[in-house]
Parts: C-alpha cells; structure tokens; sequence
C-alpha cells in the first residue's frame, strides 16, 4: 500500500515569513494529493490539491508544488499569519482505488 | 456546500459497552469514510463503503464494524468498547469519479473508560 511521510511535526514561524511543509509518497501510481487545515476543536477542510498533470497550483498565499519523479510534494504559505496557525495534513490518492493515504501532520504555529 | 454531520462532539463509554457513532452526508455522496485521528499518527482509515450495504476494511478495522443501511448514513460501531478505542473519530464523505476531495465531519471526541 502507500506510504506518506510528512515534514517537520512541527514548525514555527514569525507572523510574515514563509512556511514550507514537505510530503513524501511511495506508490508511482498515486495521482491525487490534497492538502488539509484542521484548526484546533474543528474539521479538517481542503486548502488546495493538485492533480499528477500538473507540477504547481497557486491560490493567493498557498501554493502546491509537486514532483513526481521524486514522488514529493510540498505546501508552501507565505506572508503567514497567526490565523495560519493550525494542523495540516497532506494525502496521497491512487485513483482506482479512492483510499487517501495520510501523512502524520504538521502543527504550524505562526508568532504574532 | 457540503454538510457532514456527526451525532455527537463527545461521547463516554464505558468498557465492554456497544457503542454507535453516526454520520449523515446531504450531498448524496456515494463514499463514505471513517477515521481515527490520534496524535503523530496522523488519521488512519477504520472502514469505507462505496454504496450502500456494501463496506471495506481500511488499515485498522479491528473491533470496529460498520453499516450503511442508506446512502446518507453510516455508522460506525464499536462491538466491545476497549480503552485504546479512546480517540477522535472522523467521518467523511466524497463523490464517486476520482479524485475527489473527502469532506469531513466535525468529529466525535470518544473516550472509554
């Protein structure tokens, strides 16, 4: 089965610096990898995802860039800030099969 | 928009007990999805069902059981509650097609005492 791995556990960063989060996907046939904010006390909710025919997607702050032959991919916020302070979840999705394949999370705390 | 809707925020059980956790989807979504989320673990998949009646074992079904009698509603049911069953329940629903996000519930704060 797939295998994600995410990085770091935890970050933390001055409110206007960037953030980068880094995932990592062992099945070649995965093709899917949303990301996911869970603030504390509430759902988890889909940020932004990327689909394998494309290797980055910008909206405003977020952007998702992904590597296949790497089989990487990573968040990246910039201008964060303290509402940016959350757990994030990348997935990895192997299309036949609709399984999401998590990765641990990383809690991002953004100093005002 | 999406609307998942988990009975209960939080829930006390004790050992031994049969305990339901219910989740309801009103985007006719044909998957439904069950989780467990503990910390630096990450959510791992209990079960799943692609149509009612119909159910598949995730990557820890173990003393979990499900049922999905409608297309809006499935249930995840804990035959003997244990206290490692302690833990955040999720339910999540997506539509059939691929690569589709999964919508969350607002999960189930579930402890066995």
């Amino acid at each position: 089965g797939e295998n994600v791995e995410q990085h770091p556990s935890t970050l933390s960063v001055q409110e206007g610096d960037s953030a980068v989060i880094k995932c990592t996907y062992s099945d070649s046939a995965s093709n899917y990898f949303p990301w996911y904010k869970q603030e504390l006390g509430k759902r988890p909710q889909l940020i932004i995802d990327i689909r394998s025919n494309v290797g980055e997607k910008k909206d405003q702050r977020i952007a998702v860039t992904l590597n296949k032959t790497a089989k990487h991919f990573s968040l990246h916020i910039t201008e964060t800030q303290p509402e940016d302070s959350a757990v994030y979840f990348c997935a990895a999705v192997r299309y036949n099969f609709n399984k999401f394949y998590f990765g641990s999370g990383t809690k991002l705390n953004v100093k005002p | 928009d999406v609307k998942v809707t988990q009975s209960s925020r939080y829930l006390v059980k004790r050992t031994g007990e049969k305990v339901f956790l219910e989740c309801v989807q009103d985007m006719d979504h044909e998957n439904m999805f069950w989780y467990r989320q503990d910390p630096g673990l990450g959510l791992r998949l209990i079960y799943f069902s692609y149509d009612v009646k119909m159910k598949e074992k995730g990557d820890i079904p173990e003393g979990y059981s499900v049922s999905r009698e409608k297309k809006e509603r499935f249930s995840l049911i804990l035959e003997s509650a244990s206290t490692n069953q302690t833990s955040m329940y999720l339910c999540a629903s997506n539509p059939s097609g691929g690569n589709q996000p999964q919508h969350f519930g607002d999960g189930t704060r579930l402890s066995i005492l």
